[in-house]
């Protein structure tokens, strides 16, 4: 079975400060790791995700992540937030590669950009 | 590429009341999944088909729960006699099956309010 652990539920960050959102995974298989960013009422949209290779990741709106197997982490950072960037942002787990299908998701972060 | 679409967005039912909800996958993508997302929770998978075969479903998708998807293109997903603790976002997903690596693509959902 897999699970994702987000430590943090809330994290508040000033605008052009940098961040990182904290993501865990257990897995007895490899897997392939996404993080998905949510806005109000809105449904989920792709940030980034890892499959294999390079163990950085570069995303959309400046987000990157680093996979880490030793440590069974893929954090997400941003150099510099914007206000655009307050949102609700999953980690998200999946085995595809054995065909399973399913995702297993974090309880996800909150994301509050402080003007 | 319209994207994935759910219909209706918002939907608020009395209890007991049956409720249908509908989703269009992106064209071609013959992966469709089923996701609920109670209110500061991640979400959780409910079911998924492979053209119109349901492959897999959740312990989470109770015997008041049944998921179509009768000509492998749009699916419903109803809800007979609603319960309150049904009240949660309802998400779709659907991904392209001759690429493995690809990540699903998610609607915007339908918010279910069960009073």
């Amino acid at each position: 079975a897999q699970s994702v652990t987000q430590l943090d539920s809330q994290v508040p960050v000033f605008e052009e400060a940098p961040v990182e959102l904290r993501c865990n995974y257990s897995s007895s298989v490899s897997v392939y790791l996404f993080w998905y960013v949510q806005y109000p009422n809105q449904g989920l949209q792709l940030l980034l995700k890892y499959l294999s290779g390079s163990t950085l990741v570069k995303g959309i709106n400046g987000f990157e992540a680093e996979f880490n197997k030793s440590q069974t982490s893929f954090h997400l950072r941003k150099p510099s937030v914007h206000i655009s960037d307050t949102a609700e942002y999953f980690c998200a787990v999946s085995d595809l590669w054995f065909g399973n299908e399913k995702l297993t998701f974090g309880t996800g972060t909150r994301l509050t950009i402080i003007p | 590429d319209t994207g994935v679409s759910q219909n209706p967005r918002h939907k608020i039912t009395k209890r007991g009341q049956n409720v249908t909800f509908r989703c269009d996958p992106i064209s071609e993508h013959n992966r469709l999944y089923w996701y609920r997302q109670t209110l500061g929770q991640g979400p959780e998978f409910l079911t998924y088909f492979q053209n119109e075969a349901q492959l897999e479903k959740s312990r989470l998708l109770s015997d008041r729960f049944s998921a179509e998807r009768p000509k492998g293109s749009f699916s419903t997903l109803e809800i007979q006699r609603t319960e309150q603790g049904d009240s949660a976002m309802y998400l779709c997903a659907s991904r392209p099956r001759d690429r493995p690596n690809t990540e699903a693509f998610f609607g915007q959902g339908t918010r279910l309010t069960v009073v």
